[in-house]
């Protein structure tokens, strides 16, 4: 079956570390995005890419890194620097970029700074 | 001003009435309006996406966009226990058409 694919389910981290989410997708979309969720709040954008070997920055990118060098793959690195990490992430993908299409999300890893 | 702004609830009805959440946006310029379902500590699952003024149906759900007034709606009828989660509401704005998420509203269907 085609979807999204996140791991871990569950991260916990120490302060001062940096870990990496994976997100694997199957569904031969063009554009993938990582979000944010904190508890009580909406989805807030941290980066997307629209093509392989291109991302951008999204309202929320400091402490956070991303490549794309796969058009199956987006694995997001939360660095040291960024100060709040334990949220839920999500990652999503779309067959094209724009927000007229759909978002296909993952089943979200939860981060938590210990 | 919040881009997309949502009464965050909770909102409890009892079941098999009719749920009404409510969405506002301040981009004039947004073009495409959707709603996501999403249950406690799940991912969001979309329900309804709306591209033009008026009213879409599907099923027990119906969104309704108004441009005019930047306000999108989701009514549940007949609402099940199973409606109860937190429904998000997502904008695109003219920004390279980033989706733009509202808070979301927790909803409660009450036996």
């Amino acid at each position: 079956d085609g979807g999204i694919t996140q791991s871990p389910k569950y991260l916990f981290r120490k302060e001062g570390q940096n870990v990496t989410l994976s997100c694997e997708q199957n569904l031969n979309h063009d554009a993938m995005y990582w979000y944010r969720q904190d508890p009580g709040q909406g989805l807030r954008l941290i980066y997307y890419s629209q093509i392989v070997n291109d991302f951008q920055k999204g309202d929320i990118a400091e402490g956070y890194s991303v490549s794309r060098e796969k058009k199956e793959s987006f694995p997001l690195t939360v660095t040291s620097a960024q100060k709040n990490p334990t949220a839920f992430y999500l990652c999503a993908s779309s067959i094209q970029p724009g927000g007229t299409n759909v978002l296909t999300f993952g089943a979200g890893s939860r981060l938590t700074v210990l | 001003q919040k881009e997309v702004e949502q009464n965050s609830g909770p909102l409890s009805v009892p079941e098999g009435a009719i749920a009404s959440l409510n969405c506002t946006y301040s981009d004039r310029g947004s073009q495409s309006f959707f709603w996501y379902r999403q249950y406690s500590g799940k991912s969001p699952e979309l329900i309804m996406s709306i591209y033009s003024n008026g009213d879409k149906e599907d099923g027990r759900f119906t969104a309704q966009l108004n441009k005019a007034s930047q306000y999108v709606s989701l009514l549940i009828r007949d609402s099940q226990p199973s409606d109860s989660a937190t429904y998000l509401c997502a904008v695109t704005n003219n920004q390279g058409g980033k989706l733009i998420f509202g808070q979301g509203t927790e909803l409660s269907v009450k036996p």
